[in-house]
C-alpha cells in the first residue's frame, strides 16, 4: 500500500491552456474523490466515482472541468481553458466503501493560473 | 444541508498545554464527523472519526474528540500540546453520499 499519488505535484500554466491532472488510489479502493482547496479555505467536494462510474458532480465543476475513471483505477481530472480563478490545490481521495470510511488523501496538484 | 462551523480561525497554545478546536455542524441525517490534519504542502490525514458508537473517540498523536448531539458539536482536544503539533485542522461532516464537508480550518500554533 504505497498510499494515493496525484500527479503533477505543481502545475503553472497560462491562461486559455488545457491542464489535465492524475490520480491513482489506494489499490483495490473502490471510490475516488476530487476535492479543490483554495487558500485559507477548507476542501470543497468536486466530484466522485464509485469504480468508473461518476455518481456526484458539485455544482462547482462547470463544464470546462471534466473527469474521468475510465477502468475503475487511476483517475484524471481536466479543466479546459483555465481561467486565473482556477488556481487552487486540487486534492484527491480514496476510500473502500461506503457509510462513513476513512478517505485517504494524496498530496494534492498546486495549479497556478498566470 | 449539512454544514460545518470552525470557531476561530487561529489557535495559538504553550507546548504542554491543553488544545481545543472547537466544530459544530449541521445535518438532517444522522452524520459521521472527522477530524483531518494538515501539514504545509501536504494532503488530509485523518486523527479521527465518529460513526455513531461511542460518542467518545480517541484518534492519534493523542487526540481525541466528543460528539454531544443536543450541543451539535464535535470539539477537538488534546491535554498536552507538542510542538509537533503546529498545523492547520479541519472538521468535516458526510452523510450516507460520503462526500466530505469541511469547515474553513483552524491553523494551530504552539509556543515553546
Amino acid at each position: 500500500d504505497t498510499g494515493v499519488s496525484q500527479d503533477p505535484r505543481h502545475k503553472i500554466t497560462k491562461r486559455g491552456q488545457n491542464v489535465t491532472f492524475r490520480c491513482d488510489p489506494i489499490s483495490e479502493h473502490n471510490r475516488l474523490y476530487w476535492y479543490r482547496q483554495t487558500l485559507g479555505q477548507g476542501p470543497e467536494f468536486l466530484t466522485y466515482f464509485q469504480n468508473e462510474a461518476q455518481l456526484e458532480k458539485s455544482r462547482l465543476l462547470s463544464d470546462r472541468f471534466s473527469a474521468e475513471r475510465p477502468k475503475g483505477s487511476f483517475s484524471t481530472l481536466e479543466i479546459q481553458r483555465t481561467e486565473q480563478g482556477d488556481s487552487a490545490m486540487y486534492l484527491c481521495a480514496s476510500s473502500f466503501g461506503s457509510g462513513g470510511r476513512e478517505q485517504y488523501f494524496g498530496p494534492g496538484t498546486r495549479l497556478t493560473v498566470t | 444541508a449539512q454544514s460545518v462551523t470552525q470557531l476561530g480561525s487561529h489557535v495559538s497554545v504553550s507546548e504542554g498545554a491543553l488544545v481545543l478546536l472547537r466544530c459544530n455542524y449541521s445535518s438532517s441525517v444522522p452524520p459521521y464527523l472527522f477530524w483531518y490534519v494538515q501539514y504545509p504542502n501536504q494532503g488530509l490525514q485523518l486523527l479521527l472519526k465518529y460513526t455513531s458508537a461511542a460518542t467518545l473517540v480517541k484518534g492519534i498523536n493523542g487526540f481525541e474528540a466528543e460528539f454531544k448531539k443536543s450541543e451539535t458539536s464535535f470539539h477537538l482536544t488534546k491535554p498536552s500540546a507538542h510542538m509537533s503539533d503546529a498545523a492547520e485542522y479541519f472538521c468535516a461532516v458526510s452523510d450516507n453520499t460520503d462526500k466530505l464537508i469541511f469547515g474553513t480550518g483552524t491553523r494551530l500554533q504552539v509556543f515553546p
